[in-house]
């Protein structure tokens, strides 16, 4: 059965804190590793992953993969407020083009 | 401006009725997705669509229903048949089976079953 593992569920830091947050997988017809950001309503798309060691970076925010392992990891440097929501991450798969999603870590950014 | 739209933005249902969501995209999506969140569980796939008039369930289609006359439009109707349809539901799109790199949400609808 395919699943996404997130780590931890949830987590309270402060500003200028850095964050990693986890995201391991067991899914079959692996394609890619997609990361969410949702605030209030709909997630909003952060990274894609396709390969192994390549890390992508938008701003603070900074993501990789390991194929080997099947795990990403989701980086956020120097935290703000505005950092605050729930981070999805999310398996797509070559068949069908279905994407499997995780629980969700829910972080809070305190001033 | 492109994008997905959902409607109603809350739902309010007697147990015992169906009731439909709309879900109408102009990006010219081959893909659409319906999705219900739960708090603490995630995204759950409900039923996807890779073109018109063909559709797969998901991993939660018991109670569920859709339809896809259209490319624009994945309706998504709850039906009473549906025993906790209270939640948050998310519509989403993406460009092409197997090949989208991303999928596209829309606003949501909050189903309230009283």
């Amino acid at each position: 059965e395919d699943k996404v593992v997130q780590s931890p569920l949830s987590l309270v830091v402060h500003e200028g804190d850095t964050v990693t947050l986890n995201c391991s997988y067991e899914v079959t017809n692996f394609r890619s590793l997609l990361w969410y950001k949702q605030e209030k309503k709909a997630p909003t798309f952060l990274f894609m992953l396709t390969s192994s060691g390549i890390e992508k970076k938008s701003g603070r925010l900074s993501s990789i993969l390991d194929k080997k392992e099947l795990f990403s990891i989701l980086n956020i440097t120097a935290t703000q407020t505005g950092d605050s929501a729930i981070y999805l991450c999310a398996v797509l798969k070559t068949s069908y083009d279905k994407v499997i999603f995780g629980p969700g870590t829910s972080l809070s950014v305190i001033p | 401006d492109g994008g997905i739209t959902q409607s109603p933005k809350y739902l309010f249902r007697k147990e015992g009725q169906n009731v439909t969501l709309s879900c109408e995209q102009n990006l010219n999506h081959d893909a659409m997705y319906w999705y219900r969140q739960d708090p603490g569980q995630g995204l759950r796939l409900i039923y996807y669509s890779q073109i018109v008039n063909d559709f797969q369930k998901g991993d939660i289609a018991e109670g569920y229903s859709v339809s896809r006359e259209k490319k624009e439009s994945f309706p998504l109707t709850v039906t009473s048949a549906q025993k906790n349809p209270t939640a948050f539901y998310l519509c989403a799109s993406s460009s092409a089976a197997g090949v989208s790199n991303e999928q596209f949400f829309g606003p949501g609808t909050r189903l309230t079953v009283l």
